[in-house]
């Protein structure tokens, strides 16, 4: 499985736009790139995924880089209610379970 | 509310003993997957269900067992067990209508299993 590679933790100011970098430099070309996101003491939860193109949608933006190897999840807004582990997945049509790592733990200061 | 519902929300036994942990999915998805998020594993995939169907085995036990029933609800059953099986297990559910891997998961809230 095509591993990611993300920062353990970040900090972000409330209402200040946050990037969460990952890399993920051995990905294939029908890998898609998710994002997850695990508040505490709750299940993960969906925010973003795509293949080539950047992508957005109501929670947050997904930028993805020309060669594919690496990928920005952008939080336009930080709030309390993001501090949260985010997690970067791979997921191919072959493998369509997902494979956490250890994920970029977000602190949001208010 | 994803709406995946898992049931019992805690669930307190002792070793050896055998327990069921219920999966109701989204509606209308078909695939169920099951993952176990301990403190030093973190979330580890176990199983995954398609329409009735196994389709794939990750790091599952062999005292533990799923099955998905025709109304697509799923169950995961853990038998003898033992201390290090404390932990949280999720179910999720996609679509996953044409398999690519492009459907997200939907995380039910899990269930918390506490061995003594």
């Amino acid at each position: 499985d095509a591993k990611t590679t993300q920062p353990n933790s970040m900090e972000s100011n409330e209402e200040e736009p946050v990037h969460l970098p990952c890399n993920h430099s051995t990905i294939s070309g029908t890998d898609y790139i998710h994002w997850y996101r695990q508040l505490p003491s709750q299940g993960p939860e969906y925010v973003i995924h795509g293949l080539t193109s950047n992508v957005n949608n109501r929670m947050a933006s997904l930028a993805i880089a020309e060669d594919r190897k690496s990928s920005t999840l952008i939080l336009h807004r930080a709030t309390l209610r993001d501090a949260a582990v985010y997690y970067c997945i791979l997921s191919s049509g072959s493998a369509r379970q997902l494979t956490f790592g250890s994920g970029t733990q977000l602190t949001v200061l208010p | 509310d994803s709406g995946v519902t898992q049931t019992p929300k805690h669930l307190i036994t002792a070793t050896g003993q055998r327990v069921t942990l219920r999966c109701s999915p989204r509606s209308g998805d078909l695939s169920v997957y099951w993952y176990q998020q301990s403190l030093d594993q973190g979330l580890q995939f176990l199983i995954h269900y398609y329409n009735g169907e196994e389709r794939a085995k990750g790091n599952i036990l062999e005292r533990f067992s799923a099955q998905q029933f025709p109304d697509l609800h799923s169950e995961l059953n853990l038998s003898s067990l033992e201390l290090g099986d404390s932990a949280l297990y999720f179910c999720a559910s996609s679509v996953d209508p044409r398999g690519t891997g492009d459907q997200p998961q939907h995380f039910g809230d899990g269930t918390r299993l506490s061995i003594l």
